[in-house]
């Protein structure tokens, strides 16, 4: 069984439009991450969340709304999108304690016409 | 600062030639762990190997082997006899113990590697 999944896999949205992102970790983790990939760009950290809590939001526009309800899930809200915010986001967990890595999902590739 | 440096953007190999990716960090902490990932084109981030500071032995796995000096603060990742299926991009990462908050990752800008046949 695939440890982190993500869904969709792909997603096209108007600017206009309300979607979401989902993530599920089966590895027994406690921390979750979403992460933002854009062509040409490093990789860039959005989110991370640490027994259900948000403790670090990287200067992130409103229009992404990450939600957390459990352990296991993850879920980033997307509306009012622009078009560069086109690109790959990847979840990733891991244990919270220092120095474990992390594993990452297959990511979802969201195009913003 | 950037706290993990690959220089190398782009590498081209032909197969069966070997490579090395380089990797230079900058921290603080004397607790950290050192990490290298494979993107291939499908787009997941692989997991490959983990390094804590305090254990500076080179690792084989394989075709892969992992150079990690302090003194240069360099940790370099070295694929033997190169394959097709090794093209990819590569990022080494960071976290410390103290410096970051949860377990965070601070990635470099990843080496896009090309063997070709």
């Amino acid at each position: 069984e695939t440890g982190v999944t993500q869904t969709p896999r792909h997603l096209v949205m108007g600017m206009t439009n309300k979607k979401s992102l989902k993530c599920e970790q089966h590895l027994g983790h406690n921390a979750m991450y979403w992460y933002k990939q854009s062509a040409k760009k490093p990789l860039e950290l959005m989110f991370v969340y640490s027994l259900e809590e948000r403790v670090e939001n990287n200067s992130v526009p409103s229009r992404f709304s990450p939600e957390c309800p459990n352990s296991s899930h993850l879920f980033l809200h997307l509306h009012t999108l622009q078009p560069e915010d086109s690109a790959l986001y990847l979840c990733a967990s891991s244990q919270v304690e220092g120095g474990h890595e992390q594993f990452f999902g297959p990511g979802t590739r969201l195009t913003v016409l | 600062a950037q706290k993990v440096t690959q220089a190398q953007t782009e590498i081209s190999v032909v197969e069966k030639e070997d490579v090395t990716l380089d990797c230079v960090y900058e921290t603080r902490d004397t607790t950290y762990y050192l990490f290298w990932y494979k993107q291939p084109p499908s787009g997941e981030l692989v997991f490959l190997i983990r390094r804590n500071s305090f254990d500076e032995q080179n690792e084989i796995s394989g075709r892969y082997s992992w150079n990690f000096q302090k003194s240069t603060s360099s940790f370099n990742f070295t694929i033997t006899a190169s394959q097709v299926v090794d093209s990819a991009v590569y990022f080494c990462a960071l976290s410390e113990e103290r410096g970051s908050t949860l377990g965070r990752l601070y990635f470099g800008r990843g080496t896009q590697l090309t063997v070709w046949p």
